[in-house]
């Protein structure tokens, strides 16, 4: 298996341009999370899914975040319309199922910058 | 109002010395523990596990410690290489819960 897959790797964008990260979770796992990273506030998580439904939002910042999973295979988080303070690290991961002893294999990241 | 970032604890190990990475864990109700290492430009990657019915988890050059009484766990890296740079964090999970929780983490310079 190739792992999680993520795209793009990097992105750049203006403020208030939208922006859209992908991410293909392992085939088989069951839930998948996104976290955000950046130096002030470490790793955060965003939201997660299991069996593609939405269980646990309470960590998207606000209504400009939003996330989606049509299928099993793809996920994406949308940020319209974005800001410099969205400038971080977004990692997507995914596990056979949520908690212990599950580990979460995690993607490479999408660094997005936002002037 | 000033903005202040993470101030992440650093360790400088010469290559060959074994190095200890600490962690606090904040819910005494965790019940399961992973060490992540996250290389430069890369994600976290699983290293070892430990779940709280034990106190000690050895793999292949790491252990791990868990000492429930005090919320501690730490992680041993035995003749460290200059591979094992990274920054390795500590992730809880309780037993009820879906999520993990992550520590800051630590960032492990190896001195060749």
């Amino acid at each position: 298996d190739a792992g999680v897959i993520q795209s793009p790797r990097h992105e750049v964008t203006e403020m208030g341009q939208e922006v859209t990260l992908r991410c293909k979770p392992i085939s088989g796992h069951d839930y998948l999370f996104w976290y955000r990273q950046t130096m002030m506030r470490g790793l955060e998580l965003l939201i997660y899914f299991n069996n593609n439904v939405p269980i646990d939002d309470s960590g998207m910042p606000e209504d400009r975040f939003s996330a989606k999973m049509p299928n099993a295979s793809f996920s994406t988080l949308k940020i319209q319309p974005s800001e410099p303070r969205d400038s971080a690290v977004y990692f997507c991961a995914s596990s056979l199922a949520a908690g212990a002893p599950y580990e979460q294999y995690f993607g490479p990241g999408t660094r997005l910058t936002v002037t | 109002g000033e903005s202040v970032g993470l101030h992440l604890p650093t360790l400088s190990v010469q290559e060959g010395d074994n190095s200890i990475i600490n962690c606090a864990y904040s819910n005494s109700a965790s019940d399961y523990f992973i060490w992540y290492k996250q290389e430069s430009g890369k994600g976290p990657q699983f290293i070892i596990d430990i779940r709280s019915n034990m106190d000690k988890r050895q793999g292949q050059r790491v252990t791990v410690l868990l000492n429930k009484t005090v919320k501690h766990l730490s992680l041993q890296i035995a003749a460290t290489q200059p591979g094992d740079s990274a920054v390795y964090f500590c992730a809880e999970n309780e037993n009820t819960g879906n999520q993990f929780y992550f520590g800051t983490g630590t960032s492990l310079t190896v001195i060749p």
